[in-house]
Order: C-alpha cells, then structure tokens, then sequence
C-alpha cells in the first residue's frame, strides 16, 4: 500500500537548536512530494514540492530535501514562530489528488 | 485576490439535520477538493473536482455528496449529519500553469454534530 509516514509526532526544540523533519515514502510512481505548513485553526500552508532523488528547496530557515526513500525538512536555527505542524503529501503519476501524512507538532521553546 | 474562501466558519448541528459547506476561489483553478481532518486521522480526501462539470469520489466520501457550481464554486452537502461528521472541513483549489497539483488551501470548516 502506497503511504507516507512523518517522524517524530511531536518535536520540541530550543531556540537556535536545528534539527530536522522525516517524512519516509513507500509509493509506487511518485510524482512529486509536499511540504505544507499549518498552524493551529488554520488551512494548511503550501512551503515546498520535490520531484526527483536529490532536489533540495529552501525557504527561510527551512530546506527540504528528497530522497528515493524519504524527505527531510531541515530547521536551522529556529525561532519561535517556527512553531507549527508540518506536513508532507505525495502526488502519483497521472493524478494531481495528495495523500497527506499525519504531520510533526513542532514547538520552539525562547 | 482573496485565494480560498469557505463559509460558515463555525457549525453546530444536530443529528439528522442537513447543511451545505460552500467553498469558492478566485485563482481560475480548474481543481477543487474537500477534506476532512480529524485528530490522529491527518487530511482525507472526500471528493474531488478535476475540472467544471466533474467530480469523483476520495477516501472517505459516505455520508456527502458535492456540487462545482461553475469553476469557481465547489459545495459539499450532509444531508443527514451524524455524530461522526464532527471534524473540520478544509476546501483546496490547484491548477496554477507552473504546479498543476500544488494545493491551496481554505481557512476550514469547524463542525460539531450532537
């Protein structure tokens, strides 16, 4: 069965204490691979797609990387407003629907 | 550009009662969806609209039915709510000419079925 598993379920950081996000894929015919962004009581925030093993995006104080197995999202030196859940999505080919994970709480503590 | 909007924002039925969560976009997508998310479930995916005049069934589609109205308006319908529909309701539009399938995504739908 084709799915996303995200790593940890919660994640609590310092102030300045980089660390990274996992999302591993077991999909057949990936098409592309989502990071959004959601704070509390809101929609999701689209942040990053990756296609293909190797692409890495950055934004901010986040970069995410893809490979054939898994993505990371990377936080360097976060901060406070950091703080949200973090999702990855999978696209399969021939299809523009997204499978979500079930997210990371991140909270960075000042 | 106001991006996704969905109305109400906030809903408290009773079971059996029916509604009509209405989502609108103004970014001329071609895609729209529903999901819901629900603790420990993450986002599922009910139905969905490839373009005006289509739609299909997702995950969890039991229980709803949908309309596109017109390109820029996609509606999902309880017609008999149950306890069980209580969860938040996100509407999302894609088609951008550079990302076909990245999503946006609406402000959501809090609904409370008693």
């Amino acid at each position: 069965e084709d799915q996303v598993t995200q790593s940890p379920e919660a994640l609590r950081l310092q102030e300045g204490e980089s660390s990274s996000l996992n999302c591993s894929y077991t999909v057949s015919g990936l098409r592309g691979l989502f990071w959004y962004r959601q704070d509390p009581g809101k929609g999701p925030e689209f942040l990053f797609t990756l296609y293909s093993a190797g692409e890495e995006k950055e934004k901010e104080r986040l970069k995410a990387t893809l490979t054939k197995k898994e993505s990371f999202l990377h936080i360097t030196a976060p901060k406070p407003e950091d703080s949200a859940t973090y999702l990855c999505a999978w696209s399969g080919a021939g299809s523009y629907q997204l499978t979500f994970g079930k997210g990371t709480k991140l909270s960075v503590i000042p | 550009n106001a991006g996704v909007t969905q109305t109400p924002k906030f809903q408290v039925l009773k079971t059996g009662q029916s509604m009509t969560l209405q989502c609108a976009q103004d970014m001329n997508h071609n895609s729209m969806y529903w999901y819901r998310q629900d603790p420990g479930m993450g986002l599922r995916l009910i139905y969905y609209s490839a373009s005006e005049g289509t739609t299909d069934k997702g995950e969890v589609p039991n229980g709803y039915n949908v309309s596109r109205l017109n390109k820029r308006e996609f509606s999902l319908r309880l017609e008999s709510a149950a306890p069980s529909q209580t969860s938040v309701y996100f509407c999302a539009s894609s088609g951008e000419e550079a990302n076909q399938e990245t999503q946006y995504f609406g402000p959501g739908t809090r609904l409370l079925v008693l």
